[in-house]
Parts: structure tokens; C-alpha cells; sequence
């Protein structure tokens, strides 16, 4: 079992609508977890990071997490053709500053 | 603004040819990171140092090396390249409050191509 699963998609999402990214992952001593956002030849950018149950707003962005169900999503509100790139789950547990990776989900928004 | 630079943007190389490349963080973080991106797989940690002189073996080391001699300056070293380290190469460096770690910084990667 891969310590960080994503479904690679591809995800279309009509523009101006609610796209959704699910990451799920298998270590429960994880304690913080991130989004990248990684344009194609482009290294990955933060989106956000969320340490506790619950949801956390930045703009059109939301970081949910779920640590009883080992799951963490991002909703991405009012999409735009910009937000189209492979979005990166990522995991680490206190204390320890290696980054466990998902493979990434690859979101398109369609005009 | 921070920065993490990496010495080249591509880089073609022949088999068996030793290959460096050079990672430089201005940030003054004590950590760096060194992973591999391939499709389907994502990234993968290579190697990763907490400090000057000190290295520690992530997820793939085989066939790498590093080198830490400066804080800000952190080396992947590829001794005898082979076709199937044809890959893209990145470099990061977290930032740490507190022991969680919010951001990690990412420099612009390496495309290395091993022929």
C-alpha cells in the first residue's frame, strides 16, 4: 500500500465550478499536511498546509482534513483555466521535515 | 524573497560520466533536500541533510552521493550516470517553526538526461 495515494486523474472541472482533490494516506502518526500546485516544467509551489481536524480557508482554496479517516482534500472554489496543473499531496510526522509525496492528481478546468 | 537555485536547468550526459548538481539556498536553512520526479512514480527523496557535513539516506540513494560542505549549499552527485537516472531533478529546503514544517521551498529542478 502506497504511503500516499491520489487519484491521478485527469479531473476536468467546468470553469467557475467547485473542483475537489482527495488524498489519502496510510501512516497515523502523520502530523502536517500540504497541497503543491505544479505547472507542467515547473517545480512545485505551496498551496497550503493544515495541521488540525477541520477545514482551513486561503482565498478559493480549502484544505480539509480528516485524521480519523486518514484524509485530506482541497476545493479549489470559482475555478479558473490557471488553476489546470497536477496538484501534490504531501505528508510529514512531527518533528521530521521529510515530505512523503503522492503521485499527484492532474486537474484541467475547462472553459 | 527566498530562493533556492540549482546550477542548470538541463543537462545531457553520457553513461558512465560522474555528474554534479549543485543546489544553493539563501535562506540560511539548516535542512535541504534532494528528489527525483518521474511519471507515475512523483517525487522521491534521495538524500536529505540536516547540516553542515551531516547526510542522511531518504527513499532511492542508490547510485547517488552528496555533499554538504557549506550550509548553503547541498550536492547530488551521480558517480557513474546510467540511462535509468534520466530524470527531473529538484531541490528543497524546509522551513521549520516550532518542529512543524510550513513551507519547504522548492528550486526550479534539473532535467538530467543520461544518454
Amino acid at each position: 500500500q502506497k504511503e500516499v495515494e491520489q487519484n491521478s486523474g485527469p479531473l476536468s472541472v467546468p470553469e467557475g465550478a467547485i473542483a475537489s482533490l482527495n488524498c489519502t494516506y496510510s501512516d497515523r502518526g502523520s502530523q502536517s499536511f500540504f497541497w503543491y500546485r505544479q505547472y507542467s516544467g515547473k517545480s512545485p509551489e505551496l498551496i497550503m498546509f493544515i495541521y488540525s481536524n477541520g477545514d482551513k480557508e486561503d482565498g478559493r482554496f480549502t484544505a480539509q482534513l480528516n485524521k480519523a479517516s486518514q484524509y485530506v482534500s482541497l476545493l479549489i472554489r470559482d475555478s479558473q483555466p490557471s488553476d489546470s496543473a497536477t496538484y501534490l499531496c504531501a505528508v510529514t510526522n512531527f518533528g521530521n521535515e521529510k515530505l512523503t509525496f503522492g503521485t499527484g492528481t492532474r486537474l484541467t478546468i475547462i472553459p | 524573497d527566498v530562493k533556492v537555485t540549482q546550477s542548470s536547468r538541463y543537462l545531457v550526459k553520457r553513461t558512465g560520466e560522474k555528474v554534479f548538481l549543485e543546489c544553493v539556498q539563501d535562506m540560511d536553512h539548516e535542512n535541504m533536500f534532494w528528489y527525483r520526479q518521474d511519471p507515475g512514480l512523483g517525487l522521491r527523496l534521495i538524500y536529505f541533510s540536516y547540516d553542515v557535513k551531516m547526510k542522511e539516506k531518504g527513499d532511492i540513494p542508490e547510485g547517488y552521493s552528496v555533499s554538504r560542505e557549506k550550509k548553503e549549499r547541498f550536492s547530488l552527485i551521480l558517480e557513474s550516470a546510467s540511462t535509468n537516472q534520466t530524470s527531473m531533478y529538484l531541490c528543497a529546503s524546509p522551513k521549520a517553526s516550532g518542529g512543524l514544517t510550513d513551507t519547504q521551498y522548492f528550486g526550479p529542478g534539473t532535467r538530467l538526461t543520461v544518454l
